[in-house]
């Protein structure tokens, strides 16, 4: 049982450069989340899905898009990437949009120059 | 005012004691609370979760939940090394979308 993972787990980006990370859980959770976690900042809710086939932005969506591609899956977007999107970047997933617990997975360490 | 507050720390116990971590929160409609520990570099992990007010135990950890004074706390007994780690309180005041983090303490447990 994997939980939830993402991919990758680094990368560098230079300023303009578009690339997607990939979320997937085995854990037939309905919702899926990604949060951006920079230092002082806490963990930032960027877009959510609360169910299949539903996206919805969060605190700081400018500059990313999702897709939820099917139940199992959830992706980030950064068409154009930017210097102040380096962070580390975590998908998370949990049975459903209520107080149910999140699972998160391992993170994306991004940097932009 | 940032709407979930943690001390920063470092918070250094030594091995045994008891690790007492705190949180105060904005929002008076929020609903359930979390607390996450986090090892470096690693993603965060749910180690309690509190949804009234009192004391919550679950082996060597009790929450504690006071909505009056809006404030939840992390107990942590017969403190380990292995403790030592980023403890992030999250607050839900509707919906996992709305669930807010705080920038968390970390913890140092001294052998």
């Amino acid at each position: 049982n994997a939980g939830v993972t993402q991919t990758p787990k680094f990368q560098v980006l230079k300023t303009g450069q578009s690339m997607t990370l990939q979320c997937a859980q085995d854990m037939n959770h309905n919702s899926m989340y990604w949060y951006r976690q920079d230092p002082g900042m806490g963990l930032r809710l960027i877009y959510y899905s609360a169910s299949e086939g539903t996206t919805d932005k969060g605190e700081v969506p400018n500059g990313y898009n999702v897709s939820r591609l099917n139940k199992r899956e959830f992706s980030l977007r950064l068409e154009s990437a930017a210097p102040s999107q380096t962070s580390v970047y975590f998908c998370a997933s949990a049975m459903d949009n209520l107080n149910t617990e999140a699972f998160f997975g391992q993170g994306t360490r991004l940097t932009v120059v | 005012q940032k709407e979930v507050e943690q001390n920063s720390g470092p918070l250094s116990v030594p091995e045994g004691a008891i690790a007492s971590l705190n949180c105060t929160y904005s929002d008076r409609v929020s609903q359930s609370f979390f607390w996450y520990r986090q090892y470096s570099g690693k993603s965060p992990e749910l180690i309690m979760s509190i949804y009234s007010n009192g004391d919550k135990e679950d082996g060597r950890f009790t929450a504690q939940l006071n909505k009056a004074s809006q404030y939840v706390s992390l107990l942590i007994r017969d403190s380990q090394p292995s403790d030592s780690a980023t403890y992030l309180c999250a607050v839900n005041s509707g919906g996992y979308q709305k669930v807010t983090f705080g920038t968390g303490t970390k913890l140092q447990v001294i052998p």
